[in-house]
């Protein structure tokens, strides 16, 4: 079974600056994908950024970038240049290949402080 | 716009009420998926559609139904509901079921208050 854990309930940032949201899962199969969704007071889950388990290229998406630590079962988001707009809460999710499930973390809460 | 859309947005339903969310997706996909999102607690799978068959129950109360007539279009029929049925309802899809890299589209929610 996968499980995805956050361990961050709440995180904030001072604008401009750079914050990194953490995340650690565990799987025990090879073929699975990485992903950090962004969830606005609006609710709507919006894709930030997915990570191939096979590639050992950390994905970059403009200010959004992960550390991925696939040995530690690690993947981080850091938001560089932090803006207002990114305040939201943060999921980070996995899913298998073989079941096509995605699997959610608990979330954390990015505060960004004007 | 993910090209996900529910309705309705809000619905607040009696317990001994039946009504329905509605779900459609303009993206062509054949997978589609009902989450629950409650307070405090991580999302939650409900239900998974593969071209119009359900693959998958977590374990849903009967007083949830899901339908999915075609590959655009998935419900929730609710009946019965109890107070902590109260939370919002994710629709979501995908271009397929159980191929890596599948990335999930969601809706923007629909927020069920049961009284």
């Amino acid at each position: 079974a996968q499980t995805v854990t956050q361990s961050q309930p709440e995180m904030s940032v001072q604008e401009a600056e750079t914050v990194t949201l953490s995340c650690t899962y565990d799987t025990s199969e090879s073929d699975y994908y990485l992903f950090w969704y962004k969830q606005p007071p609006s609710r709507q889950m919006i894709l930030v950024i997915r990570q191939e388990a096979y590639k050992q290229q950390n994905a970059t998406e403009n200010r959004f970038s992960v550390n991925f630590q696939k040995a530690a079962k690690s993947f981080s988001l850091k938001i560089s240049d932090s803006q207002l707009g990114d305040a939201a809460m943060y999921f980070c999710a996995a899913i298998s290949g073989n079941t096509g499930k995605l699997i959610f973390g608990q979330g954390t809460t990015l505060q960004v402080k004007p | 716009e993910t090209g996900v859309t529910q309705t309705p947005r809000h619905l607040v339903m009696g317990m001994t009420n039946k009504k329905s969310l509605k779900c459609e997706q303009h993206l062509g996909h054949n997978a589609m998926y009902w989450y629950k999102q409650s307070a405090k607690k991580p999302l939650e799978l409900m239900f998974v559609y593969s071209l119009e068959e359900r693959v998958e129950n977590n374990s849903v109360p009967s007083r949830f139904s899901p339908e999915c007539p075609n590959s655009s279009h998935l419900f929730l029929h609710l009946h019965t509901l109890q107070p902590e049925d109260s939370a919002l309802y994710l629709c979501a899809s995908s271009r397929t079921l159980r191929q890596s890299g599948n990335t999930i589209y969601f809706g923007e929610g629909s927020w069920l208050t049961v009284v």
